[in-house]
């Protein structure tokens, strides 16, 4: 059974870090490309980044809202993904969840996700 | 404001049929794949539709999907109040090299 599980969210200040992680299981991680999305409360979802598998050099694409102060990263050994907030703003406070970003044909799909973690960003 | 426009809202009664609209442009939906997500109240989105106009195994038969030119629709039909939900089109756009998501339709079901 394919299993996400994010960790690390909390209530930060503007301005601050913090460093979310996504625990994988049931599947061939490795493989996968891995993504995150986000939700503010009360609003729509937001795609916020992606790490592409060892085959395309783990390589990383971001939101506008988010480059240049997020980093995505993963440990293919212990099946973890990594989101690294820095610079914090109050915009930023959502539930944050991890996808798993399905291949089919070329395209993809986010066929599994996480159930969250919450970050509030406030003072 | 989202790249891809949806209504923020659609109804409808127990057996009816009701389609909910996502509209984009050539670099997003005129190009590339759609896919459908639920998101039941108080729960993690869900994959409902892939690859324009496939179900994932175990998503009933009530809900297709369709794509024409930069527009594709969902439509559930049989309605049921279980449909009750938000649904989200997305697709990745190929200028901002990013997923885009539509801002989400509120399905009730009167």
């Amino acid at each position: 059974e394919v299993q996400l599980v994010e960790s690390g969210g909390g209530l930060v200040q503007p301005g601050g870090s913090l460093r979310l992680s996504c625990a994988a299981s049931g599947f061939t991680f490795s493989d996968h490309y891995m993504d995150w999305v986000r939700q503010a409360p009360g609003k729509g979802l937001e795609w916020v980044g992606r790490s592409r598998d060892k085959g395309k050099r783990y390589t990383t694409d971001y939101a506008a809202s988010v480059k240049g102060r997020f980093t995505i990263s993963r440990d293919d050994s212990t099946n973890s993904l990594f989101l690294q907030m820095n610079s914090l703003k109050t915009e930023d406070t959502a539930v944050y969840h991890c996808v798993r970003a399905k291949s089919d044909s070329g395209s993809r799909h986010f066929d599994y996700w996480g159930q969250g973690t919450l970050v509030t960003v406030s003072s | 404001q989202s790249v891809l426009t949806q209504p923020p809202s659609a109804s409808g009664t127990p057996g009816q049929r009701v389609t909910i609209s996502c509209s984009g442009s050539s670099s997003n939906i005129g190009t590339k794949i759609v896919n459908w997500y639920q998101q039941l109240p108080g729960t993690a989105p869900k994959l409902l539709i892939y690859s324009d106009n496939q179900r994932p195994s175990g998503v009933p038969d009530r809900f297709s999907g369709s794509k024409s030119g930069t527009s594709a629709s969902l439509a559930i039909s049989g309605l049921q109040s279980e449909d009750e939900a938000d649904y989200y089109c997305a697709a990745w756009d190929d200028s901002l090299n990013v997923v885009v998501f539509g801002g989400g339709t509120k399905l009730t079901v009167l």
